[in-house]
């Protein structure tokens, strides 16, 4: 099956700990995204990645790092700068189309929580 | 349309009956929107997507419409069914990220309407 695989599906941190969330892709897309979702917002942009080795901020990218080592992988750190982690963590990738028009494919997220 | 503070906007429809979701966007410049579906505890979905030189793009049992001179998009669901219930929402391209020459664009999406769908 192509698709996009993120795990784990529920994540727990500890005051002071860095978690990293994992994000792989077979659909053999070069772009993949990081968003954040809080409750009554849109999807906000963490990080992007164009291709591999190559990685962007989006909007709210303090307290979180990224690497793209892989084409297949993008895993988004989690650090204890972010001081309001809670979310729910959404990957996306994107093939590449004419003049960018092509959709962004989600996995199925990570629900992070603070214990 | 977009929510206020923390409250979806909702829509409550009868199985069978056609539901009309409606979107404002932001950027009279934005050329590709795409609509979305979220089920619960779940990552989007993509339901279906249309470019700014068309106004009408028909898919299975959904069809969108685009009015840019009011910068605004409806997703109609027809004979919609309990199987439909999910939040959906809208994005829009509004221009490249980055130093991409323009070949990546960056999506901005509303903040969803939930669907609720009553046997």
């Amino acid at each position: 099956d192509g698709g996009i695989t993120q795990s784990p599906k529920y994540l727990f941190r500890k005051e002071g700990q860095n978690v990293t969330l994992s994000c792989e892709q077979n659909l053999n897309h070069d772009a993949m995204y990081w968003y954040r979702q809080d409750p009554g917002q849109g999807l906000r942009l963490i990080y992007y990645s164009q291709i591999v080795n190559d990685f962007q901020k989006g909007d709210i990218a303090e307290g979180y790092s990224v690497s793209r080592e892989k084409k297949e992988s993008f895993p988004l750190t989690v650090t204890s700068a972010q001081k309001n982690p809670t979310a729910f963590y959404l990957c996306a990738s994107r093939g590449q189309g004419a003049r960018g028009n092509q959709p962004q494919h989600f996995g199925d997220g990570t629900r992070l929580s603070i214990l | 349309g977009e929510s206020v503070g923390l409250h979806l906007p909702t829509l409550s429809v009868q199985e069978g009956d056609n539901s009309i979701i409606n979107c404002a966007y932001s950027n009279s410049a934005s050329d590709y929107f795409i609509w979305y579906k979220q089920e619960s505890g779940k990552g989007p979905q993509f339901i279906i997507d249309i470019r700014s030189n068309m106004d009408k793009r028909q898919g299975q049992r959904v069809t969108v419409l685009l009015n840019k001179t009011v910068k605004h998009l409806s997703l109609q669901i027809a004979a919609t069914q309990p199987g439909d219930s999910a939040v959906y929402f809208c994005a829009e391209n509004m221009g490249a990220l980055g130093n991409s020459g323009g070949s990546n664009y960056k999506l901005t999406f509303g903040k969803g309407t939930l669907l609720t769908v009553n046997p």
